[in-house]
């Protein structure tokens, strides 16, 4: 099957600093999905990217899709102690869905 | 909202017993999973069904069954639980427009502990 690998497992920033993750598959992706899942609550859909080298931004957060489509990355300017959680990657491959190992955040006030 | 509810929410079982989860939605959708999450792991499918008994296996089937005899109701079965499938278990629906087709809507999770 499809494997998704997201590094790295654990992030810990500073309140305003920057934090990125990122997510790499040996294989071709047809799209990439993120996910931010809050401490005890359930995933919840950020963003779909599929074309090469696409890239969308939301408030602080930009995300990116490889030229190849083989990597993307998730990067939060100066965070803010609303972001702590931990972000998924994933893709699809028809009606199977693969999730990335995830990156949790700490942000210390 | 996509009208996703678990049950139970918690569970505490023995060894060798069998366990069912529930995933009940309230709007039809025709596209059902089940995941399951491990630190380390992150989300990995089960099983998922797209539609009244048409189910099929995701990448960690091996000792989980489902059933889906209607379509608000998709059931996973531990036929008889061992302690690695001590987890927290999501079920998820599909998303029913074009613009929402590859998003994943997640019920709130079933934390299962198998002593």
């Amino acid at each position: 099957g499809q494997q998704v690998m997201q590094i790295p497992q654990y992030q810990h920033v500073q309140e305003g600093e920057d934090f990125t993750t990122y997510c790499n598959s040996s294989t071709t992706l047809s799209n990439i999905q993120w996910y931010k899942q809050r401490p005890g609550g359930h995933p919840v859909f950020l963003i779909q990217l599929v074309k090469s080298g696409e890239v969308k931004k939301q408030k602080r957060l930009t995300f990116q899709f490889g030229e190849a489509k083989k990597n993307s990355s998730l990067h939060i300017t100066a965070t803010q102690t609303t972001d702590v959680g931990t972000y998924f990657c994933a893709s699809n491959t028809g009606n199977q869905f693969y999730f990335g190992t995830g990156t949790s955040l700490t942000v210390i006030p | 909202d996509a009208g996703i509810t678990q049950s139970p929410r918690h569970k505490v079982t023995e060894t060798g017993t069998p366990v069912t989860l529930r995933c009940h939605q309230t709007e039809n959708h025709r596209y059902m999973y089940w995941y399951r999450q491990d630190p380390g792991h992150g989300l990995r499918l089960i099983h998922y069904s797209y539609g009244v008994k048409d189910t099929d296996k995701g990448e960690v089937s091996d000792g989980y069954s489902v059933s889906r005899s209607k379509t608000e109701d998709f059931l996973l079965t531990l036929e008889s639980a061992t302690s690695s499938q001590t987890s927290v278990y999501f079920c998820a629906i599909r998303g029913w427009t074009p613009d929402t087709y590859n998003e994943q809507f997640f019920g709130p999770g079933t934390r299962l502990t198998v002593l």
